[in-house]
């Protein structure tokens, strides 16, 4: 258990339709990154937030959008859903923005779009 | 950019040998981090060994080592004493020490182990 958790572990959803996937990082780790799998596919970065505020942006896609809380757990909300849009989604956290910390993953969500 | 490139799509290997799973990167960064994970059919990313660029020595985590070849760019897993429980997906993933930080994954490779 890496201590990341990440809500729901599947999701079924329409195209179309929005939906909204969660993380909590481990405690203390300020950093949370968003990434996508699609089938059989490696991890693509999506986005960065440290503390609170968005440090960087990946491969993600304009109806796709995220932020961080206060209490430092995320949210990527997708919008507009297409079929191509079904991936298992990883949360990632770390203490700090910098390369010499390691991420750890949540299991992921996995979401189908039907 | 970077890139990390893994060739073999899948392999196998009979429990109790060794076998070595490729990956090679591109960047004009001299000081980064490399990474193998493992991704089990749970799903779930487990971090395998992690080498630091500025570091000569292979990194070894008990029967998982690195060969480390910065100049030719080349960062292989060995695994030693394969497992029935190393069958798994491996990614190669690299992180620069500019910018995002963000992993930058390979495409993976399909470890069997046959019994």
């Amino acid at each position: 258990d890496s201590g990341v958790t990440q809500t729901p572990k599947h999701l079924i959803t329409a195209t179309g339709q929005r939906v909204t996937l969660r993380c909590s990082p481990r405690s203390g780790d300020l950093s949370v990154y968003w990434y996508q799998q699609s089938l059989d596919q490696g991890l693509q970065f999506l986005i960065q937030y440290y503390n609170g505020e968005e440090r960087a942006k990946g491969n993600i896609l304009e109806r796709f959008s995220a932020q961080q809380f206060p209490d430092l757990h995320s949210e990527l909300n997708l919008s507009s859903l297409e079929l191509g849009d079904s991936a298992l989604y990883f949360c990632a956290s770390s203490v700090a923005s910098v390369p010499l910390y390691e991420q750890y993953f949540g299991p992921g969500t996995r979401l189908t779009v039907t | 950019a970077q890139t990390v490139t893994q060739s073999q799509p899948e392999m196998s290997v009979q429990e109790a040998e060794t076998v070595t799973l490729s990956c090679t990167y591109d960047t004009s960064e001299s000081d980064y981090y490399l990474f193998w994970y493992k991704q089990p059919p749970s799903r779930q990313m487990i971090l395998v060994i992690r080498q630091e660029a500025y570091k000569q020595q292979n990194a070894t985590e008990n029967r998982f080592s690195v060969n480390f070849q910065k100049a030719a760019k080349s960062f292989s897993l060995k695994i030693s004493d394969s497992q029935l429980g190393d069958a798994a997906m491996y990614f190669c993933a690299y992180r620069g020490t500019s910018g995002t930080y963000k992993y930058i994954f390979g495409t993976g490779t399909r470890l069997k182990v046959l019994a």
